[in-house]
């Protein structure tokens, strides 16, 4: 098995730009988790679909936040227009019905 | 809500010795999943440890324990004979009933040679 694979594993863009991060998770995984790390506030669970529906979102930060999971093996985080201050790492992650995630590469996203 | 407190944000240890990292967590349930999981330079997360509150019994992976007080709501992780690789970010983790995950703020592990 591939793991999680993450898309792009580096993204650099100018403030005001749309980004799109991807991710394809585990086959057979019902969890999909998104996460953003930062220095300053740690691994933030965003949002996390449960079978393709969202669950929680309540860890978005904003509108310009938005998150899809159209089906089983891909997913996409969107963020526009993009902010400096969305700098960060941000990870994928699949689990089966209970027990650990397993975690993507994770996107090192810049914005200037 | 469920909070997951690592109050140790930097530790070393000597190589081929022992080192605890310490960690305490908040919930009203009774049955839950903890993890450690550890992140190296690499930023690759990897899950080292897991265990289910119901089982009384410590949960081991080689040279990884944990000490599980569920009464105290405390969840250590014990690593032993630590070697250079294991210098990385560890993270506590606790898994709500429905699923949510919730992580600690983390230890950053240093190993002297």
């Amino acid at each position: 098995d591939a793991g999680v694979i993450q898309s792009p594993r580096h993204e650099v863009t100018e403030m005001g730009q749309e980004v799109t991060l991807r991710c394809k998770p585990i086959s057979g995984h019902d969890y999909l988790f998104w996460y953003r790390q930062t220095m300053m506030r740690g691994l933030e669970l965003l949002i996390y679909f449960n079978n393709n529906v969202p669950i929680d979102d309540s860890g978005m930060p904003e509108d310009r936040f938005s998150a899809k999971m159209p089906n089983a093996s891909f997913s996409t985080l969107k963020i526009q227009p993009s902010e400096p201050r969305d700098s960060a790492v941000y990870f994928c992650a699949s689990s089966p019905r209970t027990y650990e995630q397993y975690f993507g590469p994770g996107t090192r996203l810049t914005v200037t | 809500a469920q909070t997951v407190t690592q109050s140790q944000p930097e530790m070393s240890v000597q190589e081929a010795e022992t080192v605890t990292l310490s960690c305490t967590y908040d919930t009203s349930e009774s049955d839950y999943y903890l993890f450690w999981y550890k992140q190296p330079p690499s930023r690759q997360m990897i899950l080292v440890i897991r265990q289910e509150a119901y089982k009384q019994q410590n949960a081991t992976e080689n040279r990884f324990s944990v000490n599980f007080q569920k009464a105290a709501k405390s969840f250590s992780l014990k690593i032993s004979d630590s070697q250079l690789g294991d210098a990385a970010m560890y993270f506590c983790a606790y898994k709500t009933s429905y699923d949510k995950v919730i992580f600690g703020p983390g230890t950053s592990l240093s190993v002297i040679p």
